[in-house]
């Protein structure tokens, strides 16, 4: 069966543009999670979604970063005015239903590289 | 919050050496605790995990880990390395959400 995919992985971008991060997450998983990886850390939550709602939220930088779920399936993680420092490699990870005991299936992460 | 400490940043050893990285962890709750593997040029895949019963986990590849509850640590073992176990290593703690806390990882480097 299909993994969890993302799309594009790679972007290089000009400091200040838009860029978009998709998540194609395993088919019937409702939990999906945003994580970034900067060289030589361990990967950094950023965002969850419970179906189509943001469950937690906490981990995003600052308003620049904003992701969405609308069908409760794909994601799609959006930088705004991106900064040299929002280079890293973004990771997308799905679960069954969320919660403790779940396992989390990674993707193979985006990288992005702000110039 | 919690937070995750894995010890050693590089691991080098010879084929067929035994192995231990260490972690431990700061969690308030219930841990429900992971070892993941990263090989090059691929993504995150689970060794093993744990969340309750028998502390010590059985995973793939020969990969083992014991969870001593009063020392709040989760080290990875396996007796006999290879090669092909070159890779970086991830310990993570899960919250009640499913929020996982990663930490920094071990880079583990298998000379033939």
């Amino acid at each position: 069966g299909a993994g969890v995919s993302q799309t594009p992985s790679n972007k290089v971008t000009e400091k200040g543009k838009y860029v978009e991060l998709r998540c194609d997450p395993i088919s019937g998983h409702t939990a999906l999670y945003w994580y970034r990886q900067s060289l030589g850390q361990g990967p950094e939550f950023l965002i969850y979604f419970q179906g189509t709602g943001a469950a937690d939220d906490s981990g995003l930088p600052n308003d620049r970063f904003f992701a969405v779920r609308p069908e409760g399936s794909v994601s799609t993680l959006k930088i705004q005015r991106t900064e040299r420092g929002d280079s890293a490699v973004y990771l997308c990870a799905s679960s069954l239903s969320g919660g403790l005991t779940d396992t989390q299936y990674f993707g193979p992460g985006t990288r992005l590289t702000v110039l | 919050a919690q937070s995750v400490s894995q010890h050693n940043h590089h691991v080098i050893l010879s084929e067929a050496a035994s192995l231990e990285l260490g972690c431990n962890y700061s969690y308030g709750g219930t841990v429900n605790l992971f070892w993941y593997v990263q090989y090059p040029g691929q993504h995150l895949q689970l060794l093993l995990k744990y969340f309750s019963g028998d502390p010590l986990v059985k995973g793939i590849k020969g990969f083992e880990a014991e969870f001593i509850k009063s020392k709040f640590s989760f080290n990875l073992r396996k007796p006999s390395v290879q090669w092909s176990d070159t890779a970086e290593y991830f310990c993570a703690v899960n919250d009640q959400a499913g929020k996982s806390t990663f930490g920094d990882g071990t880079t583990l480097t298998v000379k033939p």
